[in-house]
This record gives C-alpha cells, structure tokens and sequence, in this order.
C-alpha cells in the first residue's frame, strides 16, 4: 500500500532564509508525487508534480522538489521564504485503484510560519 | 481552467439532520471524489466517483453515502449527522488518464 509521511508538523522561518518541508513516501512502484499549499481559508493549489520525468521539479512561487528514489523521499525545497509562504503543505502520493482511476493518499501537512 | 464548485462554503446542521453536500465541475472530469480535513490527519478520501452512478468507497465511509446520477455533479449525504462529522470536506475532480486532482474551496460544517 502507498503512504506518504510528513516528518514535521510545524516549520519556522525567517523571511529570507530557505525553506525545507519534508517528505517521505512508501510506494510498490514508481509513484506519482505531489506537494499541495493551503493559504488560510482558501482551497487547496498545486505546487508542483512528479511523475516519472525528471528527478528534480520545479513549481510556482519558485519552489521545487526533487525525487530520490535511494531515499524514498520528496522534500519540498524554496531558496528564499517570503511571507506570503505562510501556509499548511501536502505532500500527495497518488495510488491505483481497482476500478482504473487514481486516488491520493495525503500526508497529514506541515504549516509553515515565516518570521518577518 | 477546471472549476469545481461546492454548494456551501459554511453550514451548520443539527445531530441527526440528513445533510447533502453537493460539488459540481465543469470540465467532463470522470473521476470524482469527496475528502473531509481535519487538523493533524490532513485529507482523507470519504468516496469516490469513477463514472455515472459508479462509486467506491474510500478509507473512511461510515456515516457517509453518495449521489452521482449526473457526470458533473457529485453529492456526499450524511443520513443523520453527528458530531464527530464536524469538518472540513473538500471535493476534488479527475480527468481519467490524468494524474492531477483540482480541488473546490471545501465546506466548513459544523454540527451542533
């Protein structure tokens, strides 16, 4: 069964320093990965995807993550946090079902605060 | 760009109402498929649509049932609300063949 783990609940901060969120997944085969951000109050956006491309993905807002298949791992990386990163994070494993379609298995998130 | 609308964005219900959440999305998605939030759990799949009137059952359906009579339009029921099903639910739709889920803004309900 696929699972994804999300070593961190909580992440601080100070604007202007880089971002590490980080992300674990347990997959019977190559998997689909995701990371999703949640402001407050608003649905949740797509960041960025990995789907068997290119190990390292590039998203908006100038973040990215790269796939180490060694690791089992999917960390969410930005060089430079801005305030407006303040937000909860979801690392997504996508997992086949029987019927032929995909659902997500979620991470329980990791909020992130920015310190101005 | 893919739209997915929930019905309510807040909704306050009483124990034992019947409750219809309703999702609707515009881009002939044939997956469709209904979350509930709640802190420190992140998402969990309550049921899920892979066409008309074809459902299955996610990881947490107990206390839930779902409509889909038509293709753009899915409906999560509570058949008599409960406290613990106080929450956030999110819908999500998916175009087979895709990998990518577009998600609605959710609805808050609280029941008291």
């Amino acid at each position: 069964a696929q699972s994804v783990t999300q070593l961190d609940s909580h992440v601080s901060v100070s604007e202007g320093t880089p971002v590490l969120l980080r992300c674990n997944y347990s997959s019977s085969y190559s998997p689909s990965l995701f990371w999703y951000v949640q402001h407050p109050n608003k649905g949740l956006q797509l960041l960025l995807k990995y789907t068997s491309a290119a190990t390292l993905v590039k998203g908006i807002n100038g973040f990215e993550a790269e796939f180490k298949k060694s690791e089992t791992s999917f960390h969410l990386t930005k060089p430079s946090a801005h305030m407006s990163d303040a937000a909860e994070y979801f690392c997504v494993v996508s997992d086949p079902t029987t019927s032929g379609t995909y659902k997500y298995i979620f991470g329980t998130g990791t909020r992130l605060k920015v310190l101005a | 760009d893919v739209k997915v609308t929930q019905s309510s964005r807040y909704l306050v219900k009483r124990t034992g109402e019947k409750v219809f959440l309703e999702c609707v999305q515009d881009m002939d998605h044939e997956n469709m498929f209904w979350y509930r939030q709640d802190p420190g759990l992140g998402l969990r799949l309550i049921y899920f649509s892979y066409d008309v009137k074809m459902k299955e059952k996610g990881d947490i359906p107990e206390g839930y049932s779902v409509s889909r009579e038509k293709k753009e339009r899915f409906s999560l029921i509570l058949e008599s609300a409960s406290t613990n099903q106080t929450s956030m639910y999110l819908c999500a739709s998916l175009t087979s063949g895709a990998s990518t889920q577009y998600f609605g803004p959710g609805t808050r309900l609280t029941v008291l």
